[in-house]
């Protein structure tokens, strides 16, 4: 079946650094793949996502490049900020499968000032 | 435009009891998905109901059901709780069932959160 696997967290970082959260997944097909991000105490917000090979995804600093060669979907951003801070989920879709998301088990970055 | 909501906010039951979690999603989207999240884990997909039929089921008990309304709302309906149900069910619209991502963004409400004492 699907599955998607990411890096073991959590994550800290001092604000500025760069960060990268790893995703790789097993899919049959060409899925759409995605990148969640969720505050405390709040639901999923869509960061980006990619629909095909070698697709780049980007949002407010956020970059991800949908390679089907490895199955991998990293997350990074350049320079982190405080406020970046939350969980980060990799997830996919396949298109037979009508809205089902596969999502990994997340990926908590916390950012020191 | 108001986004998915989601109702009630918190719920504490107790085990054997029953629970109904509701959903409102956006206007116009006729999917509803509803998800569990267990502290510390990724969402797990529970149901898929679109234009009030069942679509897609996880792999969770019959303890566990959904429906959804003519207005394209939706309850989850759960039975005979155990303490492992404690989690943050989470439901998500979309405009449509099928066609890959580009018709398929998924829309999250801020969830419910049940503890199961």
């Amino acid at each position: 079946g699907d599955s998607v696997t990411q890096m073991e967290g959590p994550v800290t970082l001092s604000e500025e650094a760069f960060l990268t959260i790893n995703c790789t997944y097993t899919a049959t097909g060409y899925p759409s793949l995605f990148w969640y991000v969720q505050y405390p105490g709040e639901g999923l917000q869509l960061l980006l996502k990619a629909t095909k090979a070698d697709d780049k995804g980007s949002n407010k600093g956020f970059e991800a490049t949908y390679r089907k060669e490895t199955t991998s979907f990293h997350l990074e951003k350049g320079s982190v900020q405080v406020s970046d801070s939350a969980v980060y989920f990799c997830a996919l879709l396949r298109e037979t499968s009508g809205s089902r998301l596969t999502f990994g088990e997340g990926t908590q970055l916390t950012v020191n000032p | 435009d108001a986004g998915v909501t989601q109702s009630p906010t918190h719920l504490i039951k107790t085990r054997g009891q029953h629970v109904t979690l509701r959903c409102s999603p956006i206007s116009g989207h006729k999917s509803v998905s509803w998800y569990q999240q267990v502290l510390g884990q990724g969402p797990q997909f529970i149901f898929q109901y679109y234009e009030k039929e069942e679509r897609g089921r996880g792999n969770f008990p019959d303890r566990f059901s959904a429906r959804q309304f003519p207005n394209y709302s939706s309850e989850l309906n759960v039975n005979a709780l155990l303490l492992g149900d404690s989690a943050l069910y989470l439901c998500a619209s979309s405009p449509q069932y099928g066609g890959g991502a580009f018709y398929n963004e998924q829309f999250f409400g801020p969830g419910t959160r049940l503890t199961v004492l």
